[in-house]
């Protein structure tokens, strides 16, 4: 299963609402999660199953979408949300796979 | 507090092989299944290989098939990556990530990764 994150990249001030896409090439339910990258560090888990928000991530986040598409939210971006975030299909595995990522920086 | 510190990373010569390490603490590790998950220098993430809890399903990656092995040990809470033939686009970060359940799951169930831990650097050059 093919994930195809847009934009690659964006730029976006602090308090702007952000959307990233994430398009399946096929049906995947809700099975999808998204995860946060900062430069240097590991990724973080943010959402799973398509809008499940993972304990301890602020509630600007939020995740959407079923089937084939799916989006990630953020209301109102903060200054440490500026990172690279990653889609991840969990309806069929192995190979577990993952979007391309998308960058938000600051503009 | 969950911990995942992988080590075994370094400079290695094409053809030539190297184990990685994954040292898991603070939880139950013989209750998750775990995983490697590679990123290339600039690039995105790539699921590299995984392993249930008792070591009953193992799954890797195309690009990886025939080369690498993964295997854990649960009296000594460590995951281990075995890469033999090494190639340039081997080149990566290695991230060692705990799944959400014991097992590769179907059904109701699906398995994604948290945390992981913060990597160790393969390097494949002459």
């Amino acid at each position: 299963i093919q994930l195809t994150q847009s934009p690659s990249s964006l730029s976006a001030s602090v308090g702007d609402r952000v959307t990233i896409t994430c398009r399946a090439s096929q049906g995947i339910s809700s099975y999808l999660a998204w995860y946060q990258q900062k430069p240097g560090k590991a990724p973080k888990l943010l959402i799973y199953a398509a809008s499940t928000l993972q304990s301890g991530v602020p509630s600007r986040f939020s995740g959407s979408g079923s089937g084939t598409d799916f989006t990630l939210t953020i209301s109102s971006l903060q200054p440490e949300d500026f990172a690279t975030y990653y889609c991840q299909q969990l309806n069929s595995y192995p190979p577990w796979t993952f979007g391309q990522g998308t960058k938000v920086e600051i503009k | 507090e969950v911990q995942l510190v992988e080590s075994g990373g370094g400079l290695v010569q094409p053809g030539r092989s190297l184990r990685l390490s994954c040292a898991a603490s603070g939880f139950t590790f013989d209750d998750y299944a775990m995983h490697w998950v590679r990123q290339a220098p600039g690039k995105g993430l790539e699921w590299v290989s995984g392993i249930s809890w008792n070591s009953g399903s193992i799954g890797y990656a195309d690009s990886v098939k025939g080369r690498f092995t993964i295997s854990r040990d649960n009296a000594k809470n460590s995951l281990y990556l075995q890469m033999n033939s090494l190639r340039a686009e081997d080149t990566a970060l290695y991230y060692c990530a705990k799944d959400v359940h014991p097992a590769f799951c179907g059904g109701d169930c699906h398995n994604w990764f948290d945390p992981w831990g913060q990597g160790t650097l393969v390097t494949v050059s002459s």
